[in-house]
C-alpha cells in the first residue's frame, strides 16, 4: 500500500520561513494536496493540485512537489498558522492517502 | 455556500453497524464525489472511501469489506454504512466534497469539510 511520511512536529519563530515536507514512493509523479486542521477544527484545503491555493487562503502558503517530495511551504509565519498539517494524494490503486500530519508550533 | 452537515447516532454497540448521513445545503450534490474520512481522538486522518453522485465507489482496502455508501440526489444526501463496528472504530467521522482532474497526473482533493461527528463503539 502507498504511505505519505511527514515530521510529526516542526516549529517555527513567528515571521520566519515554515516548511513541512511530505516524503512517498514517486510523489513527484503524482498531484499533492495539504490541509490545515486547527484544534477542534474540521480540515480546511490550503493547497491543491501540488502549489494552487484555493480562494480565502493568504498567500504566504505555498506548494511543491518534486522527486520523492512534496513540500509545505509558509513564509511569515503567524500565531494563527499554528495547526497540524495533513499532506494527501491519490494512490494509482485508486484511493486516497493522508499523511501521518505535522504539528505546526509557532514559537 | 455549500455546508456539509454530519448527523447520526453518537453510540453504537460492538459488531453493529454505524450509519451516517451528509446533508449538502447551499448547492446541487450532483457532478461532484463526495468522501467520507475519520479521525481517531489524538490520531490522524483517515480517508474511509469517496462515492459519485452516479453512485460509483471507490472504498480504503483496509475498510473495504464492511463499508457501503450510497447517494440520494432527491434529498441531497449520501450516507455510509461500516458493518461490524469495534472500538476501533470509535473517532470523529467527517463528511467532504471532492474535486477530480484526470490530466497528465490524476488528482482528487476535499474543499468544503462538514464540521464532524463523533462516533463511540460502547456496549
Amino acid at each position: 500500500s502507498y504511505e505519505l511520511t511527514q515530521p510529526p512536529s516542526v516549529s517555527v519563530s513567528p515571521g520566519q520561513t515554515a516548511s513541512i515536507t511530505c516524503s512517498g514512493d514517486k510523489l513527484g509523479d503524482k498531484y499533492a494536496c495539504w490541509y490545515q486542521q486547527r484544534p477542534g477544527q474540521s480540515p480546511v484545503l490550503v493547497i491543491y493540485q501540488d502549489s494552487k491555493r484555493p480562494s480565502g487562503i493568504p498567500e504566504r502558503f505555498s506548494g511543491s512537489n518534486s522527486g520523492n517530495t512534496a513540500t509545505l511551504t509558509i513564509s511569515g509565519t503567524q500565531a494563527m498558522d499554528e495547526a497540524d498539517y495533513y499532506c494527501q494524494a491519490w494512490d494509482s490503486s485508486s484511493y486516497l492517502v493522508f499523511g501521518g500530519g505535522t504539528k505546526l508550533t509557532v514559537l | 455556500q455549500v455546508q456539509l452537515q454530519e448527523s447520526g447516532p453518537g453510540l453504537v454497540k460492538p459488531s453493529e453497524t454505524l450509519s451516517l448521513t451528509c446533508t449538502v445545503s447551499g448547492d446541487s450534490i450532483s457532478s461532484y464525489y463526495w468522501s467520507w474520512s475519520r479521525q481517531p481522538a489524538g490520531k490522524g486522518l483517515e480517508w474511509i472511501g469517496r462515492i459519485y453522485t452516479s453512485g460509483s465507489t471507490n472504498y480504503n482496502p483496509s475498510l473495504k469489506s464492511r463499508v457501503t455508501m450510497s447517494v440520494d440526489t432527491s434529498k441531497n444526501q449520501f450516507s455510509l454504512k461500516l458493518r461490524s463496528v469495534t472500538a476501533a472504530d470509535t473517532a470523529v467521522y467527517y463528511c467532504a466534497r471532492g474535486h477530480e482532474y484526470s490530466g497528465s497526473h490524476y488528482y482528487y482533493y476535499m474543499d468544503v469539510w462538514g464540521k464532524g461527528t463523533t462516533v463511540t463503539v460502547s456496549s
